[in-house]
């Protein structure tokens, strides 16, 4: 158990309809890290958020948004959903160690219909 | 930019031999490499890091890694296969400076066949 919290862990929905993903970093840990899972694409980085502030940008469609809340929860929004967007979306977080490794959730995956 | 290649889709090797999975990586700066096990319908799995100092690192279930700067390089080895290895498995790099996001590579598909 990496101490990572993803929510939902399955989602089914259809074209054109908006998500919310939601994580829980590590007790302690500031940073939060959303990445994207496709077959074809391997692993994407899609943003970072540290303590509430958005941090880097990656491979981050403009239909795809997220934010860092107060208790350092995050979501990811994704709207006007296509086909493409099936995927695992993962969560990861980093400690405050310059070199911290990345410690992931179990991901959620989205299936779009 | 930073990126990491795995030239192996997959890997197979019988229970007790030996096991290399190789990756390259491209960083400006000194590279900070991460090895990741992904079991199937679960997370990333941290196995072990390499940031500076001695080139072969050890890591979690008797993995290892060993840094060659020249040949840009970050394997992962294990001297003896187990069947419970099969996964998939990552490489992933950061420079010291700048973005803190991990660049991943395609992953390769280890399987050990008993």
């Amino acid at each position: 158990d990496s101490g990572v919290t993803q929510t939902p862990k399955h989602l089914i929905t259809a074209t054109g309809q908006r998500v919310t993903l939601r994580c829980s970093p590590r007790s302690g840990d500031l940073s939060v890290y959303w990445y994207q899972q496709s077959l074809d694409q391997g692993l994407q980085f899609l943003i970072q958020y540290y303590n509430g502030e958005e941090r880097a940008k990656g491979n981050i469609l403009e239909r795809f948004s997220a934010q860092q809340f107060p208790d350092l929860h995050s979501e990811l929004n994704l709207s006007s959903l296509e086909l493409g967007d099936s995927a695992l979306y993962f969560c990861a977080s980093r400690g405050q160690a310059n070199t911290g490794e990345l410690f992931f959730g179990e991901g959620s995956r989205l299936t779009v219909l | 930019a930073q990126s990491v290649a795995q030239p192996e889709d997959q890997v197979n090797v019988a229970e007790g031999n030996p096991l290399t999975v190789k990756c390259t990586y491209s960083v400006s700066g000194n590279p900070y490499l991460f090895w990741y096990v992904q079991y199937p319908n679960r997370g990333l799995q941290f196995l072990l890091k390499y940031i500076t100092g001695d080139n072969l690192v050890k890591g979690s279930y008797g993995f290892e890694a060993e840094f060659n700067k020249s040949q840009t390089s970050f394997h992962l080895k294990k001297p003896s296969a187990l069947v419970s290895d099969s996964a998939l498995y990552f490489c992933a790099v950061r420079g010291d400076t700048g973005r803190r996001a991990l660049t991943f590579g395609s992953g390769t598909r280890l399987q050990v066949q008993p």
